[in-house]
């Protein structure tokens, strides 16, 4: 079945970019219909979407991240992509990604990758 | 945006019993909302989306109801399993947002 792998450095210093990606298996990036998406959720706290992208690469973002924000798509490597920009320690979050059908919720997640901002 | 506010934000509840939990949301989403479960160290897993439709897997005991701006959720009677965080997430437009979360715990 299809499933979703997040990966990338769990330590970020402040004020540099955060990089992380989305491998998909079991089922290509490339369906129709179906967006890619990147949640957050600092410790203790709620969810938080940033944005999603089409394998087409449209994209769409969360407004209050949108200047900081990058999605892109590999499709070639079934893999999407976060990055964010000048970060701090309000960034510390697991961040997850996910799959969702248009204007549909989240159905299938990935397991999550902490990353932390600290110097 | 449109704020999602769940209630209450924690539920003690007896296993075998019934727990009701809200959402309201700030404007209409119509009847795009969803819910979620979390356990401790998981990722969350959809519960129920359009109000009322469970997702695939879900159990009978977990339904949605509501529409434009209330919603609830409703465990009719509560597993060991069941005990867990629950957030509900509007998605009438592209910003989607997410509640507070209720942690429903054992009683």
């Amino acid at each position: 079945q299809l499933q979703l792998q997040e990966s990338g450095p769990g330590l970020v210093k402040p004020s540099e970019t955060l990089s992380l990606t989305c491998t998909v298996s079991g089922g290509s990036i490339s369906s129709s219909n179906y967006y890619w998406g990147w949640i957050r959720q600092p410790p203790g706290k709620g969810l938080e979407w940033i944005g999603s992208i089409y394998y087409s690469g449209s994209t769409y973002y969360n407004p209050s991240l949108k200047s900081r924000v990058t999605i892109s798509v590999d499709t070639s490597k079934n893999q999407f992509s976060l990055k964010l920009s000048s970060v701090t320690a309000a960034d510390t979050a697991v961040y997850y990604c996910a799959r969702h059908a248009g204007v549909l919720p989240f159905d299938i997640w990935g397991q999550g990758t902490m990353v932390t901002v600290s110097s | 945006e449109i704020v999602m506010t769940q209630s209450p934000a924690a539920l003690s509840v007896s296993p075998g019993d019934r727990a009701t939990l809200s959402c309201r949301a700030s404007q209409s989403v119509s009847s795009n909302l969803a819910w979620y479960q979390q356990k401790p160290g998981q990722a969350p897993r959809l519960l129920i989306y359009g109000t009322s439709t469970r997702a695939t897997g879900i159990p009978a005991r977990f339904s949605g109801s509501g529409s434009g701006t209330e919603f609830t959720l409703t465990i009719s009677s509560l597993q060991s399993e069941d005990f867990a965080v629950y957030y509900c997430q509007q998605y009438n437009n592209w910003l989607r947002t997410f509640g507070g979360g209720t942690k429903v715990e054992i009683k």
